[in-house]
C-alpha cells in the first residue's frame, strides 16, 4: 500500500469557523492532489501541487486554499466553512504528471453543521 | 468538452453470475483509461488500466479493453464474489494532473 495518511478521519465543525485537512506521504512523490467526493458527482479535484511550493486550482476550488511547504505534506484549508463544503475528502499521489495512477489515501469525512 | 458516463447503480448480483459496468468517454486525443475500485470505508485503489487502443486491461479476475472507435472502457467479470462489492469507477485521463471521474457504479454481490 502507499504510504498515504489523512488526518483528521473524521471532522464536526461549525459553520464559519476554519477547518485544515492534512495529507501525508511516504513516498517522495512529486505530485499531490486534493478531492472531494459527493453523491452524484463521483471526484472532483480541487487543488493539485507539483512541488514544493507549486500548486494550481482544479475544477471546484473555490473556498479551499491549499500549502505544500514540504515534499511529505500537502495541507487543505477551508477558511470559512459552509454547509456545502460537508463532504469526503480524499488527498492522492502519483510519481509523474502523465497518465499514471495515482494512489489515494483513506479520506476525511467533514461535516459542516 | 471531456466526460465520462457510467452506468447507473447499484448492480445487485448472485455469487458466479457474470459482471459488466459500461463506461464511455469523451476526450481529447486517445488518452489512458483507468478503472478505479472503492472498498467500504477506504479510498480509491488502482484495478486496471490500458493505455492504449485494443489494449485489454486485466486484475483480479477483471477486464476492460480500450475501445477507441466507440470510445468505451466496458468493465467485466466472468464470476463475481461476495468480496467484489464495492464501488467502481471509470477515469479516462483527461490531460495534465486531470483525470476525468465517472460517478461511480455501486456493486453488491449476495450470496
Amino acid at each position: 500500500d502507499a504510504g498515504i495518511t489523512q488526518s483528521p478521519r473524521h471532522k464536526v465543525t461549525e459553520t464559519g469557523t476554519p477547518v485544515t485537512l492534512r495529507c501525508h506521504q511516504t513516498e517522495n512523490h512529486r505530485y499531490m492532489y486534493w478531492y472531494r467526493q459527493d453523491p452524484g458527482h463521483g471526484l472532483r479535484l480541487i487543488h493539485y501541487s507539483y512541488g514544493v511550493k507549486d500548486t494550481d486550482k482544479g475544477e471546484v476550488s473555490d473556498g479551499y486554499s491549499v500549502s505544500r511547504s514540504k515534499t511529505e505534506d500537502f495541507l487543505l484549508t477551508l477558511e470559512s466553512a459552509t454547509s456545502s463544503q460537508t463532504s469526503v475528502y480524499f488527498c492522492a499521489i502519483s510519481e509523474g504528471q502523465e497518465q499514471e495512477t495515482q494512489y489515494f489515501g483513506p479520506g476525511t469525512r467533514l461535516l459542516v453543521l | 468538452g471531456n466526460s465520462v458516463t457510467q452506468m447507473e447503480g447499484p448492480v445487485t448480483l448472485s455469487e458466479e453470475a457474470f459482471l459488466t459496468i459500461n463506461c464511455t468517454y469523451t476526450a481529447t486525443g486517445y488518452p489512458s483509461l483507468f478503472w478505479y475500485v472503492q472498498y467500504p470505508g477506504e479510498g480509491l485503489q488502482l484495478l486496471l488500466k490500458a493505455t492504449k487502443a485494443d489494449d485489454k486491461g486485466s486484475n483480479k479476475g477483471f477486464e476492460a479493453t480500450y475501445r477507441k472507435e466507440t470510445t468505451s472502457f466496458h468493465l467485466e467479470k466472468g464470476s463475481v464474489q461476495v468480496s467484489d462489492s464495492a464501488v467502481y469507477f471509470c477515469a479516462p485521463f483527461a490531460g495534465t494532473y486531470k483525470y476525468i471521474f465517472g460517478t461511480g457504479t455501486r456493486l453488491k454481490v449476495l450470496a
